[in-house]
C-alpha cells in the first residue's frame, strides 16, 4: 500500500526556514517523479515543485530560488527546503507522488500525503 | 500561462447527476485529470486521463473532455459525494506546466 507522511510544518516568522519531510512507504522515492502541491486557507491547488528522474527540478515562480526540493533514496524520502518564508507561504503542504507514463504528454498526482500545515507569521 | 476555469458552485439533489466543468483553450487537446477534496482531507484523484478510474473509484464517477470544455460526472449523487473537486492538466508548452483548476464545490441538497 503506498503511504506518504508529511512532517516538519508549523509556525514560523517572517524570513525564516523550515525542512518538510515526506516519508514514503509502499514504493521507491527514486523511481518516481515527485512533487509538492499547497493549498493556502480556502483556496485551491498549487504545485510549487516537482522533482523529475534524476536531478531535474521545476518550481512555481512564486517560490523560486528559496524553495529547494530533494529526496534521500536511502531513506524514502522527499524533502522541501524552505528559506525566506512569507506570510503568502502560508499553507497547508502536500507530498504527492507523479504519474508519467511512457510516452505521455500528460501527469498526474496519483498518491497524496496527509499534509502538514506552515503558518508564516509573527 | 494556461487558465483552467471551474464554477464555484454547484449543488444537486440526493439521486441525481451532477455535472462539474472545466473550461480551457482547446482543452479537448489535452489529458485532464480530476480530484476530490473532502473537508480536512487531501486530494484524491478520481479520473485520469479525461475519463479513467483509479482502482477504488466507484463507476458513478466518469469524465469526458472535447472542445473546450472537459467535464466530470457524477451519477446517482450521494451525501458523501459532497466535497471540492479540482480537475488539472499537464500543459508543456508552458513555464508552469502544472494546471489546476479553482474548483467547485459540490453540494448535495
Amino acid at each position: 500500500e503506498v503511504q506518504l507522511v508529511e512532517s516538519g510544518g508549523g509556525l514560523i516568522q517572517p524570513g525564516g526556514s523550515l525542512r518538510l519531510s515526506c516519508a514514503a512507504s509502499g514504493f521507491t522515492v527514486s523511481r518516481n517523479y515527485m512533487s509538492w502541491v499547497r493549498q493556502a486557507p480556502g483556496k485551491g491547488l498549487e504545485c510549487v515543485s516537482v522533482i523529475y528522474g534524476g536531478s531535474g527540478t521545476y518550481y512555481a515562480d512564486s517560490v523560486k530560488g528559496r524553495f529547494t526540493i530533494s529526496r534521500d533514496n536511502s531513506k524514502n524520502t522527499l524533502y522541501l527546503q524552505m528559506n525566506s518564508l512569507r506570510a503568502e507561504d502560508t499553507a497547508v503542504y502536500y507530498c504527492a507522488r507523479v504519474v508519467v507514463p511512457a510516452a505521455s504528454s500528460s501527469l498526474w498526482f496519483d498518491s497524496w500525503g496527509q499534509g502538514t500545515l506552515v503558518t508564516v507569521s509573527s | 500561462s494556461y487558465v483552467l476555469t471551474q464554477p464555484p458552485s454547484v449543488s444537486v439533489a440526493p439521486g441525481k447527476t451532477a455535472r462539474i466543468t472545466c473550461g480551457g483553450n482547446n482543452i479537448g487537446s489535452k489529458s485532464v485529470h480530476w480530484y476530490q477534496q473532502k473537508p480536512g482531507q487531501a486530494p484524491v484523484l478520481v479520473t485520469y486521463y479525461d475519463s479513467d478510474r483509479p482502482s477504488g473509484i466507484p463507476e458513478r464517477f466518469s469524465g469526458s473532455n472535447s472542445g473546450n470544455t472537459a467535464t466530470l460526472t457524477i451519477s446517482r449523487v450521494e451525501a458523501g459525494d459532497e466535497a471540492d473537486y479540482y480537475c488539472q492538466v499537464w500543459y508543456s508548452s508552458s513555464n508552469h506546466p502544472v494546471v489546476f483548476g479553482g474548483g467547485t464545490k459540490l453540494t448535495v441538497l
